[in-house]
Formats: C-alpha cells, structure tokens, sequence
C-alpha cells in the first residue's frame, strides 16, 4: 500500500505565527492530496486539497503545496488563532490502483493566544 | 445538506449485547465507508459499499457487520465486542471511490464496551 509519512507529530506556536505540516508519498501515480482537521470530540473536516495539475491552493488563511518531483505537499496556515488548534491529517491514495487513500500518523498543532 | 448524521453519538455496551450504529447522507454520494478510530491515530478502514454493494472488507472480525439499506443509508451492526473495541466509529461518504473524491465524516460514535 502507499506509504505516507507525515510530519511533525506535534506543534505548537503562538497566536499569529505560520504553521507548516509536511506529508511524503511514495506513489508517483497520485494525483489527489487533501488535508483533513479533526477537532476534539468530532470526526475529520476536508478543510482543502490539490489535484496534482497545480503547485499551488489558497484559501483565506490556509494553503497547500505540492511537489511531484519530491513527492511531498504540505499544508500552510499563517495567522493562526486558538481556533486552529486540533489534529490534522495529511491523506493520500495508496499504490497498486487502489482508490483509498492512507491517512498520515496526524499532527497535534497546538496554537497557544 | 452537506452533513454525515451519526448515532448515536455514545454507545455503552456489554460484551454479550447486541447493537447498531446508524449513518446518514443526503448529498447524493454513491461511496460510503466504516472506519474505526483510536485515541491519537488515524482514522483505520472497516468497510467500503459503493452504489449499496459491499465492495472493500479490511479482514474486520465478524462481530461487526455492515448493511447498506439504500443509498443514503449505512449500519453497523454490533454483537459479541470485545474491549479493545472499544473506539470512535466513524461513517464516511465520497462522490465515488474514484482516487480523486475527498470524504466527508460523521461525528463518530463514541463505543465503550464493557
């Protein structure tokens, strides 16, 4: 299956810093990268993704990048608030053909005010 | 309606009952899936039904058995669990089970067994 190594496990910044989270592939046949924000005591929210024709998607304070050569994309969120406190998980789909993606392990950003 | 409905949203059990988990779209997805979630990990695979038929079964004990009623419908019936059961289940549903479509996830139910 794919192998989809996220990093870090956790992270905490204060109010108003950027936040970087970093998630590796290894299927060079993907083309399909969410990331999902899962706070406590609720199920994980699609909150943004990239189709593997753009380096590049923003919305408001939140971005994700790609790089096909590298086989990485991260997720970017500058101005953090408190609200952005919570696990998120980097997901891709895994190799061989099949469509269900692997989750990565998560990070537990932690955004102190 | 762009919502996954799950319920209940807490479950206390014994390991001799017999219950149900119930999940609910109305946004016309045709994939759904069951996915079983530990404290601090990712969301693990159960079940995936595409257009109501069971298509991926991830070696889940048979203690745990899926029923998909119709397209907007998607149970989990429970019987016999064992502690280490003991879980945050979460239904999710996509578009299709195409590699592209992104989920979108229930609350959960949150199961003790006991």
């Amino acid at each position: 299956g794919e192998n989809v190594e996220q990093h870090p496990s956790t992270l905490s910044v204060q109010e108003g810093d950027s936040a970087v989270i970093k998630c590796t592939y290894s299927d060079s046949a993907s083309n399909y990268f969410p990331w999902y924000k899962q706070e406590l005591g609720k199920g994980p929210q699609l909150i943004i993704d990239i189709r593997s024709n753009v380096g590049e998607k923003k919305d408001q304070r939140i971005a994700v990048t790609l790089n096909k050569t590298a086989k990485h994309f991260s997720l970017h969120i500058t101005e953090t608030q408190p609200e952005d406190s919570a696990v998120y998980f980097c997901a891709a789909p895994s190799s061989g053909g099949s469509y269900i993606p692997t989750f990565g392990r998560g990070t537990s950003l932690i955004v102190h005010p | 309606d762009t919502e996954v409905t799950q319920t209940p949203k807490h479950l206390v059990m014994g390991m001799t009952n017999k219950k149900s988990l119930k999940c609910e779209q109305h946004m016309g997805h045709r994939a759904m899936y069951w996915y079983k979630q530990k404290a601090k990990k990712p969301p693990e695979l159960m079940f995936v039904y595409s257009y109501e038929k069971l298509s991926i079964n991830e070696s889940v004990p048979s203690r745990f058995s899926p029923e998909c009623p119709n397209s907007s419908l998607l149970n989990l019936h429970l019987h016999a669990l064992q502690p280490e059961d003991s879980a945050l289940y979460l239904c999710a549903s996509s578009q299709e089970t195409a590699r592209n479509y992104g989920y979108t996830f229930g609350s959960g139910t949150r199961l003790t067994v006991v």
